[in-house]
Protein backbone atom coordinates (compact mmCIF):
# COMPACT_ATOMS: atom_id res chain seq x y z
CA UNK A 1 0.00 0.00 0.00
CA UNK A 2 0.93 3.53 -0.99
CA UNK A 3 1.66 5.70 2.52
CA UNK A 4 -1.00 8.15 3.30
CA UNK A 5 -1.22 11.28 5.40
CA UNK A 6 -3.93 12.74 6.73
CA UNK A 7 -5.07 15.62 9.04
CA UNK A 8 -4.85 14.48 12.33
CA UNK A 9 -8.32 16.13 13.16
CA UNK A 10 -11.05 19.22 11.62
CA UNK A 11 -13.91 20.60 12.80
CA UNK A 12 -16.93 21.14 10.19
CA UNK A 13 -19.90 23.18 11.39
CA UNK A 14 -23.64 21.37 10.51
CA UNK A 15 -24.73 21.66 7.41
CA UNK A 16 -21.50 22.82 5.72
CA UNK A 17 -19.24 20.61 3.26
CA UNK A 18 -16.47 19.29 4.48
CA UNK A 19 -13.22 18.39 2.93
CA UNK A 20 -10.93 15.58 4.29
CA UNK A 21 -7.52 15.90 2.60
CA UNK A 22 -5.21 12.80 1.88
CA UNK A 23 -2.03 12.72 0.76
CA UNK A 24 -0.77 9.92 -1.11
CA UNK A 25 2.05 10.62 -3.25
CA UNK A 26 3.88 7.07 -3.30
CA UNK A 27 0.65 6.21 -5.12
CA UNK A 28 1.65 3.51 -8.26
CA UNK A 29 -0.75 3.08 -11.19
CA UNK A 30 -2.75 0.09 -9.97
CA UNK A 31 -3.55 1.30 -6.52
CA UNK A 32 -7.31 2.61 -6.12
CA UNK A 33 -8.03 5.36 -3.21
CA UNK A 34 -10.70 4.06 -0.89
CA UNK A 35 -12.06 6.02 1.66
CA UNK A 36 -13.85 4.44 5.15
CA UNK A 37 -14.98 6.04 8.19
CA UNK A 38 -15.30 4.32 11.61
CA UNK A 39 -18.12 5.27 14.01
CA UNK A 40 -16.74 4.94 18.03
CA UNK A 41 -16.86 1.17 18.48
CA UNK A 42 -18.06 0.02 15.13
CA UNK A 43 -16.93 -1.43 12.50
CA UNK A 44 -15.67 1.09 9.77
CA UNK A 45 -17.83 1.51 6.77
CA UNK A 46 -17.40 1.95 3.36
CA UNK A 47 -17.58 5.20 2.08
CA UNK A 48 -16.36 5.72 -2.06
CA UNK A 49 -13.45 4.65 -3.93
CA UNK A 50 -11.89 5.51 -7.13
CA UNK A 51 -8.89 5.07 -9.25
CA UNK A 52 -8.57 7.98 -11.54
CA UNK A 53 -11.51 9.86 -12.31
CA UNK A 54 -13.90 11.74 -9.59
CA UNK A 55 -16.58 10.16 -8.02
CA UNK A 56 -19.61 10.59 -6.70
CA UNK A 57 -22.42 8.78 -4.77
CA UNK A 58 -25.14 9.23 -2.28
CA UNK A 59 -22.75 9.89 0.55
CA UNK A 60 -19.84 11.27 -0.76
CA UNK A 61 -17.53 12.83 -3.63
CA UNK A 62 -14.19 12.25 -4.09
CA UNK A 63 -12.17 14.34 -6.08
CA UNK A 64 -8.57 12.71 -6.81
CA UNK A 65 -6.01 15.02 -8.59
CA UNK A 66 -4.95 14.62 -11.99
CA UNK A 67 -1.46 13.43 -11.08
CA UNK A 68 -3.22 11.02 -8.73
CA UNK A 69 -0.48 12.30 -5.55
CA UNK A 70 -3.59 13.17 -3.57
CA UNK A 71 -7.38 13.19 -2.73
CA UNK A 72 -10.20 15.08 -1.25
CA UNK A 73 -13.49 13.51 0.62
CA UNK A 74 -16.61 15.74 0.40
CA UNK A 75 -19.33 15.18 2.55
CA UNK A 76 -21.68 17.85 0.84
CA UNK A 77 -23.98 18.18 4.13
CA UNK A 78 -22.55 17.50 7.10
CA UNK A 79 -24.52 16.75 9.73
CA UNK A 80 -23.96 15.38 13.82
CA UNK A 81 -24.04 11.76 12.63
CA UNK A 82 -20.77 12.49 10.62
CA UNK A 83 -18.72 12.95 13.54
CA UNK A 84 -16.15 9.39 12.84
CA UNK A 85 -12.91 8.85 11.98
CA UNK A 86 -12.12 8.91 8.35
CA UNK A 87 -9.35 6.37 6.59
CA UNK A 88 -7.78 7.22 3.54
CA UNK A 89 -6.08 3.83 2.09
CA UNK A 90 -4.49 3.66 -1.58
CA UNK A 91 -3.97 0.09 -2.36
CA UNK A 92 -3.90 -2.80 -4.90
CA UNK A 93 -4.89 -5.75 -2.50
CA UNK A 94 -4.99 -5.65 1.16
CA UNK A 95 -6.20 -2.82 3.04
CA UNK A 96 -3.86 -1.40 5.66
CA UNK A 97 -5.32 1.41 7.82
CA UNK A 98 -3.67 4.38 9.02
CA UNK A 99 -4.37 6.81 11.82
CA UNK A 100 -7.24 8.61 9.78
CA UNK A 101 -8.81 12.00 10.56
CA UNK A 102 -10.95 12.48 13.70
CA UNK A 103 -13.65 14.69 11.71
CA UNK A 104 -16.04 16.62 14.40
CA UNK A 105 -19.35 18.00 12.96
CA UNK A 106 -20.77 20.88 15.60
CA UNK A 107 -23.83 22.27 16.18
CA UNK B 1 -26.04 -3.88 0.10
CA UNK B 2 -23.58 -6.77 1.36
CA UNK B 3 -23.80 -7.52 4.76
CA UNK B 4 -21.31 -9.16 7.30
CA UNK B 5 -22.41 -10.38 10.25
CA UNK B 6 -20.19 -10.90 13.79
CA UNK B 7 -20.78 -12.99 16.76
CA UNK B 8 -20.61 -12.17 19.62
CA UNK B 9 -20.52 -8.61 19.73
CA UNK B 10 -19.24 -9.12 23.30
CA UNK B 11 -18.03 -11.41 24.98
CA UNK B 12 -15.62 -11.76 28.26
CA UNK B 13 -13.86 -14.91 29.36
CA UNK B 14 -11.21 -15.70 32.25
CA UNK B 15 -7.63 -15.89 31.20
CA UNK B 16 -6.39 -19.15 29.98
CA UNK B 17 -9.26 -19.61 27.89
CA UNK B 18 -10.51 -19.71 24.39
CA UNK B 19 -13.15 -17.74 22.16
CA UNK B 20 -14.15 -18.19 19.12
CA UNK B 21 -15.89 -15.40 17.10
CA UNK B 22 -17.67 -15.61 13.94
CA UNK B 23 -17.78 -14.17 10.47
CA UNK B 24 -20.46 -14.50 8.10
CA UNK B 25 -21.52 -13.18 4.94
CA UNK B 26 -25.11 -12.85 4.75
CA UNK B 27 -26.09 -12.32 1.40
CA UNK B 28 -22.48 -12.91 -1.23
CA UNK B 29 -20.13 -15.75 -0.66
CA UNK B 30 -16.44 -14.81 0.27
CA UNK B 31 -13.69 -16.72 -0.64
CA UNK B 32 -11.61 -14.22 1.58
CA UNK B 33 -12.20 -12.93 4.61
CA UNK B 34 -10.26 -10.33 6.53
CA UNK B 35 -9.50 -10.22 10.16
CA UNK B 36 -8.71 -7.11 11.62
CA UNK B 37 -7.45 -6.25 15.54
CA UNK B 38 -8.21 -2.68 16.97
CA UNK B 39 -6.82 -1.54 20.45
CA UNK B 40 -8.10 1.81 21.94
CA UNK B 41 -7.39 4.84 20.29
CA UNK B 42 -5.57 3.23 17.93
CA UNK B 43 -6.39 1.85 14.26
CA UNK B 44 -7.48 -1.15 12.79
CA UNK B 45 -4.59 -3.84 12.35
CA UNK B 46 -4.46 -6.65 9.65
CA UNK B 47 -4.23 -10.05 11.41
CA UNK B 48 -4.75 -12.06 8.79
CA UNK B 49 -6.40 -12.60 5.11
CA UNK B 50 -8.99 -16.04 5.71
CA UNK B 51 -8.87 -18.57 2.70
CA UNK B 52 -11.10 -20.59 1.97
CA UNK B 53 -10.54 -24.80 2.17
CA UNK B 54 -7.24 -23.84 2.62
CA UNK B 55 -4.66 -22.30 5.66
CA UNK B 56 -4.74 -18.54 6.57
CA UNK B 57 -2.40 -16.22 5.92
CA UNK B 58 -1.01 -15.00 8.70
CA UNK B 59 0.22 -10.98 8.87
CA UNK B 60 3.91 -10.47 10.73
CA UNK B 61 3.92 -10.75 14.05
CA UNK B 62 0.59 -12.29 14.84
CA UNK B 63 0.87 -15.43 16.00
CA UNK B 64 -1.08 -18.61 13.91
CA UNK B 65 -0.93 -20.80 16.87
CA UNK B 66 -2.67 -17.92 19.27
CA UNK B 67 -5.64 -17.39 16.29
CA UNK B 68 -6.71 -20.26 14.88
CA UNK B 69 -8.46 -19.22 11.98
CA UNK B 70 -10.90 -21.56 9.86
CA UNK B 71 -12.58 -20.61 6.85
CA UNK B 72 -14.82 -23.95 6.03
CA UNK B 73 -17.70 -22.39 3.84
CA UNK B 74 -17.93 -19.73 1.33
CA UNK B 75 -20.09 -17.53 3.91
CA UNK B 76 -17.64 -18.48 7.30
CA UNK B 77 -15.01 -17.76 8.98
CA UNK B 78 -13.79 -18.59 12.84
CA UNK B 79 -11.15 -16.85 14.66
CA UNK B 80 -10.37 -18.44 18.04
CA UNK B 81 -7.62 -16.62 20.33
CA UNK B 82 -6.23 -19.62 22.06
CA UNK B 83 -5.41 -19.34 26.00
CA UNK B 84 -6.35 -16.05 25.98
CA UNK B 85 -4.76 -13.31 28.26
CA UNK B 86 -5.46 -9.98 29.01
CA UNK B 87 -3.75 -8.49 27.08
CA UNK B 88 -5.62 -9.76 23.96
CA UNK B 89 -8.77 -8.17 25.12
CA UNK B 90 -9.51 -5.89 22.06
CA UNK B 91 -11.60 -5.36 19.28
CA UNK B 92 -11.95 -7.73 16.69
CA UNK B 93 -13.17 -7.22 13.37
CA UNK B 94 -13.85 -9.22 10.17
CA UNK B 95 -14.61 -8.08 6.73
CA UNK B 96 -14.79 -9.58 3.04
CA UNK B 97 -15.25 -8.31 -0.40
CA UNK B 98 -19.30 -8.85 -2.19
CA UNK B 99 -17.19 -8.24 -5.53
CA UNK B 100 -19.41 -5.31 -5.97
CA UNK B 101 -17.14 -3.40 -7.67
CA UNK B 102 -15.62 -5.32 -10.13
CA UNK B 103 -11.25 -5.48 -9.53
CA UNK B 104 -11.90 -3.15 -6.32
CA UNK B 105 -11.02 -4.89 -3.04
CA UNK B 106 -14.27 -2.82 -1.39
CA UNK B 107 -14.29 -4.31 1.67
CA UNK B 108 -17.94 -4.90 4.12
CA UNK B 109 -16.98 -4.67 7.87
CA UNK B 110 -18.99 -6.60 10.73
CA UNK B 111 -19.44 -4.75 13.55
CA UNK B 112 -17.02 -6.08 15.47
CA UNK B 113 -16.27 -8.36 18.58
CA UNK B 114 -15.13 -7.00 21.37
CA UNK B 115 -13.31 -9.48 23.61
CA UNK B 116 -12.36 -8.94 27.53
CA UNK B 117 -9.76 -11.26 29.28
CA UNK B 118 -10.02 -10.83 32.94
Amino acid sequence: DAKTTQPTSMDCAEGRAANLPCNHSTISGNEYVYWYRQIHSQGPQYIIHGLKNNETNEMASLIITEDRKSSTLILPHATLRDTAVYYCIASYGKLTFGQGTILTVHP
Amino acid sequence: GAVVSQHPSRVICKSGTSVKIECRSLDFQATTMFWYRQFPKQSLMLMATSNEGSKATYEQGVEKDKFLINHASLTLSTLTVTSAHPEDSSFYICSANSNEYGGANVLTFGAGSRLTVL
